[in-house]
């Protein structure tokens, strides 16, 4: 069965620590994502990936970190320099050559 | 600078009754164009999507959009809802970097 998958679905952080969110599709896509959601403002775009080992920052990088070494798998690390990480962050991918960004089920993080 | 905006911060409808939600959109060319569904604590779902051709596009679950390039609009319409549209909705953008923006998102609330 083909599909995003992203664990845990919650998430807490204490402060100051460092905390990963996993993203794994078996879609065979190229490309991958990370959003951001929070109340009222829609869906930012922290980072992404078009191809295995590389990945650019969208518009709110600073905080985050991302790897890409496998095709199928996209983590997110929140780190302690995210002053702000609750929220609920959502992952995508989208085929080589495809306009369309399929979304996985979300993970939502909150901060003890 | 891209951007979309979706004017109706929150819609509440009769079971039965038409809805139409209001997308506008400000970028160099026309961009594709989307809308996704989220119900609540849950991933975006794709609605629909137009790229190009007919400016009237259908999708799943009902709705149907109109492009109208004259307005830089992309409106979605269902002319009869059901208690189960109840969801949050998004319309979003990209250009030929596939970098989607979104809007804020209108909250849809189906009265019995």
């Amino acid at each position: 069965d083909g599909g995003i998958t992203q664990s845990p679905k919650y998430l807490f952080r204490k402060e100051g620590q460092n905390v990963t969110l996993s993203c794994e599709q078996n879609l065979n896509h190229d490309a991958m994502y990370w959003y951001r959601q929070d109340p009222g403002q829609g869906l930012r775009l922290i980072y992404y990936s078009q191809i295995v080992n590389d990945f650019q920052k969208g518009d709110i990088a600073e905080g985050y970190s991302v790897s890409r070494e496998k095709k199928e798998s996209f983590p997110l690390t929140v780190t302690s320099a995210q002053k702000n990480p609750t929220a609920f962050y959502l992952c995508a991918s989208r085929p080589s050559g495809g306009e369309t960004q399929y979304f996985g089920p979300g993970t939502r993080l909150l901060v003890l | 600078a891209q951007s979309v905006t979706q004017p109706d911060i929150h819609i509440t409808v009769s079971e039965g009754a038409s809805l139409e939600l209001r997308c506008n959109y400000s970028y160099g060319a026309t961009p594709y164009l989307f809308w996704y569904v989220q119900s609540p604590g849950q991933g975006l779902q794709l609605l629909l999507k137009y790229f190009s051709g007919d400016t009237l596009v259908q999708g799943i679950k009902g709705f149907e959009a109109e492009f109208k390039r004259s307005q830089s609009s992309f409106n979605l319409r269902k002319p009869s809802v059901h208690w189960s549209d109840a969801a949050e909705y998004f319309c979003a953008a990209s250009g030929y970097d596939y970098k989607l923006s979104f809007g804020a998102g209108t909250t849809v609330t189906v009265r019995a």
